[in-house]
């Protein structure tokens, strides 16, 4: 069964740190990988996407991943975070030839000013 | 363009009631989802249907809950009788499967349900 493993729960920053959120997930095959976000208070909002191509995805709000096959992972980077990115992120995984889309249990992003 | 739309989007009742929440997707699209976040749990998948036919209800945690897709542009998840750990935000979610474009899901504003 596919799984998806968000390490980092919480995470702290001050304005303009970088961040890098870890992501991993099992399933051996093709799969389709998400970034969503969740605002306080808000429903799920789609961050960026990788489905096939280069590995390297850039998203809204300057967000970027990258997918490492040989890793399983597809880890979440900003390079200077700001007071509103503070939300909770989550990844999620579908293989290649299902709808059924898998979350990780989420990071909790702060960012103080 | 209208997003996924639910209603309720806050809830209260008491135990043992029966609860109904309800969803519109996004016209066009083909599967829609329902989820359950809590706390605890995060996001699980209660159901997904395509086509208006449910594919794989794994999620669905008891007996006490049901989904429905008579049509292409409505879907209700019930719960009956309702206990108080089905308290949760209840998100519905849509997206157009088809070719190239798969997988990225549409969600709704959320049923924040509170069972006393």
């Amino acid at each position: 069964a596919q799984s998806v493993s968000q390490h980092n729960h919480h995470v702290i920053l001050s304005e303009a740190a970088s961040l890098e959120l870890g992501c991993n997930y099992s399933y051996g095959g093709t799969v389709n990988l998400f970034w969503y976000v969740q605002y306080p208070g808000q429903h799920l909002q789609l961050l960026l996407k990788y489905f096939s191509g280069d590995p390297l995805v850039k998203g809204i709000k300057g967000f970027e991943a990258e997918f490492i096959k040989s890793k399983f992972s597809f880890n979440l980077r900003k390079p200077s975070v700001q007071w509103s990115d503070t939300a909770e992120y989550f990844c999620a995984v579908n293989a290649g030839n299902t709808d059924k889309l898998i979350f990780g249990t989420g990071t909790r992003l702060q960012v103080f000013p | 363009d209208a997003g996924v739309i639910q209603s309720p989007r806050h809830e209260v009742t008491e135990m043992g009631q029966e609860v109904t929440l309800r969803c519109k997707p996004i016209s066009g699209h083909n599967s829609l989802f329902w989820y359950r976040q809590t706390m605890m749990r995060g996001l699980e998948l209660l159901i997904y249907f395509n086509n208006n036919v449910p594919i794989d209800d794994s999620g669905m945690p008891e007996d006490r809950f049901s989904a429905k897709m008579p049509n292409a542009s409505f879907s209700t998840l019930k719960i009956q009788p309702s206990e108080p750990r089905d308290s949760a935000v209840y998100f519905c979610a849509s997206s157009f499967r088809g070719g190239q474009n798969t997988g990225e899901l549409f969600f709704g504003e959320g049923s924040r349900l509170t069972v006393l």
